[in-house]
């Protein structure tokens, strides 16, 4: 929720081109994640790191790429071997406890339309 | 396998009517959280539930942890258009990852 921020809100690219969604947030959070909306849909995880300088794949991971160089920062790369890039995108963030139990702060989402 | 199984998908109710989602999952759960999603918004978390039988309740809202933890409910008596969105509930892992269900969209008439 508060304290983590996606850019931009709305983003247009043509197909063929690669485009990078911003996550950053200041939540001294140790884990990151990415998730994918399609409308009616449920979230759908694509990448997700614990620590900095990790990551591991999530559920839909193919035509996606990320990088966990910084603590707050964890963009995500939709190339353009997604076939179907349009959708709403979700930077989520968490403590990072590895118990199951943490509570997921989720960015205001970035909203990405493929021409 | 490590999903959770939520019904109904969709959800119609009149303004003061009740509206019940249910998760179920065919393993035993630690726990499991429930998040509410406005329409154009982002998951925010609702509650977590994490003993056998456990009941919470947040004013119009109640939420449920079966005995044997492999099913949760949550209950909305008399809904209110701001009721409206989509209810998640996911499982946690050890891993760090949460499995969401696909979500109940409800949608509250005035």
């Amino acid at each position: 929720d508060g304290g983590i921020t996606q850019s931009p809100k709305y983003l247009f690219r043509k197909e063929g081109q690669n485009v990078t969604l911003s996550c950053e947030q200041n939540l001294n959070h140790d884990a990151m994640y990415w998730y994918r909306q399609d409308p009616g849909q449920g979230l759908r995880l694509i990448y997700y790191s614990q620590i900095v300088n990790d990551f591991q794949k999530g559920d839909i991971a193919e035509g996606y790429s990320v990088s966990r160089e910084k603590k707050e920062s964890f963009p995500l790369t939709v190339t353009s071997a997604q076939k179907n890039p349009t959708a709403f995108y979700l930077c989520a963030s968490s403590i990072g406890s590895l118990r199951g139990t943490d509570t997921q702060y989720f960015g205001p989402g970035t909203r990405l339309t493929v021409l | 396998g490590q999903q959770v199984m939520q019904i109904p998908q969709y959800q119609h109710v009149q303004e003061g009517e009740d509206f019940t989602t249910y998760c179920n999952s065919s393993t035993t759960l630690s726990n499991i959280q429930w998040y509410k999603q406005r329409p154009g918004g982002h998951p925010v978390f609702l509650i977590q539930l994490v003993k056998s039988g456990e009941v919470k309740k947040q004013k119009r809202l109640t939420f449920q942890f079966g005995e044997a933890k492999k099913n949760s409910s949550l209950h909305i008596t008399a809904t209110q258009t701001t009721d409206v969105g989509t209810y998640f509930c996911n499982r946690g892992s050890t891993l760090g990852r949460l499995y969401f269900g696909r979500g109940t969209q409800l949608t509250v008439w005035p």
